[in-house]
């Protein structure tokens, strides 16, 4: 069966201090990954997706950046955080593209990120 | 610009009635429409997809409705419980499109 695993699962980091997010995808290939952020009050907000290795599309210009390295693995990136970086992230992904039929988004269980 | 409404308010119902939660979208045609349950500091977890031909689906407790006239879906979860109690997203996927747009998300609250 297909798990997708992200870590850390808190992270409390200072303003100006990199950021490195991983998730990584078992039991599938070629998935569609993404990173989503979920602020305090406020829905789930796409930041990037990836259709492909080295495919990346951004939704919202910000301080942050990801890659994909591997076909399961998916990385998000920040060289300076600020405070406003703080929230939930989640990765997130589908087994094909969401067309016509649609098909159901999995989630990771979330990396808590406080920025101090 | 495109936007999905969700009631903020936390929906709070008794044990064994039936809860009903609403999303509204504007300047948006989808394709399909999804429902997830979010427990407190946890990903969201899918539980059911209805599409844009469909006028509704179930699932066990669990009935959607989605009227692509009024533009809204409507979500049931009948004999409700207290276990039931969690965030519900709507998230709407767009023909040809790779991603979902969440809403924000209604709590609800069963109470026993």
């Amino acid at each position: 069966s297909q798990t997708i695993h992200q870590w850390p699962a808190t992270l409390v980091q200072p303003v100006g201090s990199p950021l490195s997010l991983e998730c990584t995808v078992e039991g599938t290939s070629n998935p569609n990954l993404y990173w989503y952020r979920q602020a305090a009050g406020r829905g789930l907000q796409l930041l990037f997706y990836s259709v492909g290795i080295g495919q990346i599309s951004s939704e919202v210009p910000q301080n942050l950046s990801a890659s994909r390295p591997q076909d399961r693995q998916f990385i998000l990136s920040s060289k300076k955080l600020l405070l406003s970086d703080s929230g939930f992230y989640l990765c997130a992904w589908t087994n094909l593209l969401t067309g016509p039929t649609g098909t159901e988004a999995f989630f990771g269980q979330g990396t808590r990120l406080t920025v101090v | 610009s495109q936007k999905i409404e969700q009631n903020s308010e936390a929906l709070n119902i008794q044990e064994g009635k039936t809860a009903t939660l609403t999303c509204n979208y504007t300047n948006y045609s989808p394709a399909y429409l999804q429902w997830y349950r979010q427990d407190p500091g946890r990903g969201p977890v899918f539980l059911l997809l209805i599409r844009e031909n469909e006028k509704e689906k179930r699932k066990e407790r669990l009935k959607v409705t989605f009227d692509t006239t009024l533009k809204q879906s409507l979500f049931h979860i009948t004999a409700s419980q207290p276990a039931d109690s969690a965030t519900y997203l709507c998230a709407l996927g767009h023909s040809g499109y790779s991603t979902l747009t969440f809403g924000k998300g209604t709590m609800l609250l069963v109470s026993p």
